[in-house]
């Protein structure tokens, strides 16, 4: 079973239209969050769910919303495509109680390319 | 703030050689630090990590790293390299008073010559 499963893997298309990217995981973790790794593989991140409270919203345009309607889904919506939103968006999950050290669990990502 | 330094874009090592990725690292407090691997094409997979007590610590695949808190780094370390270790390795450091953001290097690209 995959633990942490994006969807889809691959997303192409045109400045000025709407994408969604899905998340789940199964390993019965309380934390989640979304990673760009742009073209250097440099990774940000962007946000952060903590049994479905928004915990981190790093600087990052208002077009990308996520949600998170329980804590084993995570799903990423943008609006208004612009080509630098052009990446590989990875979802990751992580267990965040006190004593518990955080190492995350990373999806397959999703490559993001806008034309 | 936190923040992470990995001085190579690329370690190039002849397989059989013991190989080093070098990290160094910036926070406030007390140090959670990680290492990761990403082949091509796929997710991040966790490899080790340092919380606390002996400096040395291993990992999957025969990997292990030391943590120098003088020198505030941690090194990547394997001492007979393979060829399928060629991959991106991120090194990552979580502040433990910083609760749930992990920040990570740039990466190092690892390439090992049969």
């Amino acid at each position: 079973d995959t633990a942490v499963s994006q969807t889809p893997k691959y997303l192409v298309t045109q400045m000025g239209n709407d994408k969604s990217i899905k998340c789940e995981q199964n390993l019965g973790h309380d934390t989640m969050y979304w990673y760009k790794q742009d073209s250097k593989k440099f990774l940000k991140i962007m946000f952060s769910y903590n049994n479905k409270e928004l915990i981190i919203n790093e600087t990052v345009p208002n077009r990308f919303s996520p949600k998170s309607p329980d804590k084993a889904h995570l799903n990423l919506h943008i609006n208004s495509l612009e080509l630098g939103d052009s990446a590989v968006y990875f979802c990751a999950s992580s267990q965040s109680r006190a004593g518990d050290t955080g190492e995350l669990f990373f999806g397959e990502g999703s490559r993001l390319t806008v034309l | 703030a936190q923040s992470v330094a990995q001085p190579e874009d690329q370690v190039n090592v002849a397989e059989g050689n013991p190989l080093t990725v070098k990290c160094t690292y910036s926070v406030s407090g007390n140090p959670y630090l990680f290492w990761y691997v990403q082949y091509p094409n796929r997710g991040l997979q966790f490899l080790l990590k340092y919380i606390t007590g002996d400096n040395l610590v291993k990992g999957s695949y025969g990997f292990e790293a030391e943590f120098n808190k003088s020198q505030t780094s941690f090194h990547l370390k394997k001492p007979s390299a393979l060829v399928s270790d060629s991959a991106l390795y991120f090194c990552a450091v979580r502040d433990i008073r910083g609760g749930f953001k992990t920040i990570f290097g740039a990466g190092t690209r690892l390439f090992v010559k049969a």
